[in-house]
């Protein structure tokens, strides 16, 4: 079957970094998606990766391993604004989004 | 642009009642879907269209239908509510349905069936 984990919650300290792990098994892959949702609004995009490696946009990074079905997201120089739920999402074989439950990032001064 | 928006925002049903919540995007997109949100879950595809005229079930279609007779708008309707049904809907758009296309959202519909 198909499946995606990600911790639950995951606690920082404003100004560190933080990584948010997910690993993920599909019928075909297509890419990895993440998204950041803020409490009651709706997921907006954060960023794509389809090839193995890192890609960097700004503050926030996101890894792909494709042999290992394992991607991160990187968050540098934390914001209280960056509390959120964290949701990856991989594409598989019909261009079809399969979604993890989210990681609710909390964000302590 | 307004992007992708929803009506109603929240809505309270008894059991074996009927609605229909609205989708309507104004980025000439092709696609279109319709996700529903539970805590612990990740968002679960109902249906989704691949332009106007068409449309497909996802992973959770029982109990909802949906029509897209014009290319910016994408129904979903229930015609028998269910407590199971109580969730966070949410509808989607992307321009196509490819490598690295984005899905944008719109800002949800928050139903509680009694």
């Amino acid at each position: 079957g198909q499946n995606i984990d990600q911790p639950t919650e995951m606690t920082a300290t404003e100004g560190a970094i933080v990584q948010i792990n997910c690993t993920y098994q599909t019928s075909g892959f297509n890419g990895l998606f993440w998204y950041q949702q803020h409490a009651g609004e709706a997921p907006t995009f954060l960023s794509y990766n389809v090839l193995d490696g890192l890609e960097e946009k700004g503050r926030f990074s996101s890894f792909l391993s494709r042999s290992k079905g394992y991607s991160y997201l990187l968050l540098k120089e934390l914001q209280m604004k960056d509390s959120a739920s964290y949701l990856c999402a991989a594409m598989d074989s019909n261009y079809q989004l399969i979604w993890g439950a989210g990681t609710k990032l909390i964000i302590k001064p | 642009n307004a992007g992708v928006t929803q009506t109603p925002k929240f809505r309270v049903l008894k059991t074996g009642q009927s609605m229909t919540l609205l989708c309507a995007q104004d980025m000439n997109h092709e696609y279109m879907y319709w996700y529903r949100q539970d805590p612990g879950m990740g968002l679960r595809l109902i249906h989704y269209s691949v332009g106007e005229g068409t449309t497909a079930k996802g992973e959770v279609p029982d109990g909802y239908n949906v029509s897209r007779l014009k290319k910016q708008n994408f129904l979903l309707g229930l015609e028998s509510a269910a407590p199971s049904q109580t969730s966070v809907y949410f509808c989607a758009s992307s321009l196509h349905r490819d490598l690295e296309e984005t899905q944008y959202f719109g800002p949800g519909t928050r139903l509680l069936v009694l």
